[in-house]
């Protein structure tokens, strides 16, 4: 079946580098990709989206890339800080409606003082 | 804005007992909201869609007698696990849509952890 996943269970990273978290799709079909932010014991937080119409799309500090040849989708962060220390989960709506979206199996993200 | 609350944040219960979370969309309308379920360390797993003034639509698997959802105002969703037994346990998350919004910009509850005995 249709589903969406992660390469790297986790991540550590240096304060003040660039975080990379990829994530591969096999919906082809799939209009729109949204990464969410999740701190322990929170809901998740909306950071960033981009439709498959698009390569990149950057936000504050953040960056998403698209590549539909490979169906592959990563987020990039900038000067990571502590407070970026979360699971991230990477998602897509099939048809950008409002409909449901799909999550993927996340990515812990350490930040390392 | 665009916040979303949850009630309660933590329950814990004997199994056989039924157990409500309330779903609030403090400061806009919410046509549409989704429960989650999330066990630990894994990925939030959709198991209804909830539109104001219909019946909710149920992912395959969930039992929708056991998980009731009622969304009686545009503000506000409430999930009742019924019967609730220990396997229930988990983290059920809500988020809404607002209404008028970007179709992909769902606003997360905090969550409400439910442990049952």
């Amino acid at each position: 079946g249709e589903s969406v996943g992660l390469h790297l269970p986790t991540l550590s990273v240096q304060e003040g580098d660039n975080s990379i978290i990829n994530c591969a799709y096999s919906n082809s079909a799939s209009d729109y990709f949204i990464w969410y932010k999740q701190e322990s014991g929170k809901g998740p937080q909306f950071i960033i989206d981009i439709r498959s119409n698009m390569d990149k799309r950057q936000g504050q500090r953040v960056t998403v890339l698209l590549n539909k040849t490979v169906k592959h989708l990563s987020l990039q962060i900038a000067a990571t800080q502590p407070g970026d220390s979360a699971v991230y989960f990477c998602a897509e709506n099939p048809s950008g409606g409002y409909q449901k979206v799909t999550f993927g199996t996340g990515t812990k993200l350490q930040v390392i003082p | 804005g665009a916040v979303v609350s949850q009630h309660p944040s933590r329950v814990i219960c004997k199994s056989g007992t039924s157990v409500k979370i309330e779903c609030r969309s403090l400061d806009f309308q919410a046509t549409t909201m989704f429960w989650y379920r999330q066990f630990p360390k894994q990925s939030l797993m959709l198991m209804a869609t909830s539109n104001e003034g219909s019946k909710a639509t149920y992912e395959q698997g969930v039992e929708k007698d056991k998980f009731l959802i009622n969304h009686a105002s545009l503000t506000l969703s409430t999930l009742t696990v019924a019967s609730a037994h220990p396997e229930d346990s988990s983290f059920y998350i809500c988020s809404a849509l607002r209404a008028g919004g970007r179709p992909n910009e769902q606003f997360f509850g905090p969550g409400t952890r439910l442990t049952v005995l």
